[in-house]
């Protein structure tokens, strides 16, 4: 069955420090893969997206993720973390290619919490 | 900019009334869908609409239904709501690629 599993719930990190939080998922055809941001009261934003090509994605507000097919992951990686930064992220998956309707899968959601 | 609206932003109901959840979105997406949000299990799809009168089910549909009349409208109807339908409710449309969603409706049912 497809899934996406985001196995840290709660990170805390200080300010300046890096960042990554981790996704993996199962999915039997070619992933299309998503990191959303979820500010507190807000709807999801969208910080990036891999359909193909280049593994290491970059995405908005200085994030970026990479692909890694051997081991089903799309971890997000932020060098610096800004305290503006602490909210809510989820992983998403969707079908690729032919079957892509559009329909994604999402992981429980890491809350990112940041220290002064 | 695209942009999903949704009716309220919060939403106190008492068990067993009616409820419409409302979304407009103003980019001629065909693909409409609605979520529900609750901690620790992420999002999970309700409904989907891929066209006008075009519905599919989501992933957990039970106590849910929908309804799209107009291209950019797409309604979440709870029959009967009950209080296990307390949740964070998030509509999106689509381009190809790329979901966007709305800033979601916090829904209580006492």
């Amino acid at each position: 069955a497809q899934s996406v599993t985001q196995p840290d719930i709660h990170i805390t990190v200080s300010e300046g420090a890096s960042l990554e939080l981790r996704c993996n998922y199962s999915y039997g055809a070619t992933p299309y893969l998503f990191w959303y941001v979820q500010s507190p009261g807000q709807g999801l934003q969208l910080l990036l997206k891999y359909f193909s090509g280049d593994t290491l994605v970059q995405g908005i507000k200085g994030f970026e993720a990479e692909f890694k097919r051997s081991q089903s992951s799309f971890n997000l990686r932020k060098p610096s973390v800004h305290w503006s930064d602490a909210a809510e992220y989820f992983c998403a998956v969707g079908a690729g290619g032919s079957g892509n309707t559009g329909k994604l899968i999402f992981g429980q959601g890491t809350t990112l919490q940041v220290k002064p | 900019d695209v942009k999903v609206t949704q009716s309220s932003r919060y939403l106190v109901k008492r068990t067993g009334e009616k409820v419409f959840l409302e979304c407009v979105q103003d980019m001629d997406h065909e693909n409409m869908f609605w979520y529900r949000q609750d901690p620790g299990l992420g999002l999970r799809l309700i409904y989907f609409s891929y066209d006008v009168k075009m519905k599919e089910k989501g992933d957990i549909p039970e106590g849910y239904s929908v309804s799209r009349e107009k291209k950019e409208r797409f309604s979440l109807i709870l029959e009967s709501a009950s209080t296990n339908q307390t949740s964070m409710y998030l509509c999106a449309s689509r381009t190809r690629y790329e979901q966007y969603f709305g800033p979601g409706t916090r829904l209580t049912v006492t």
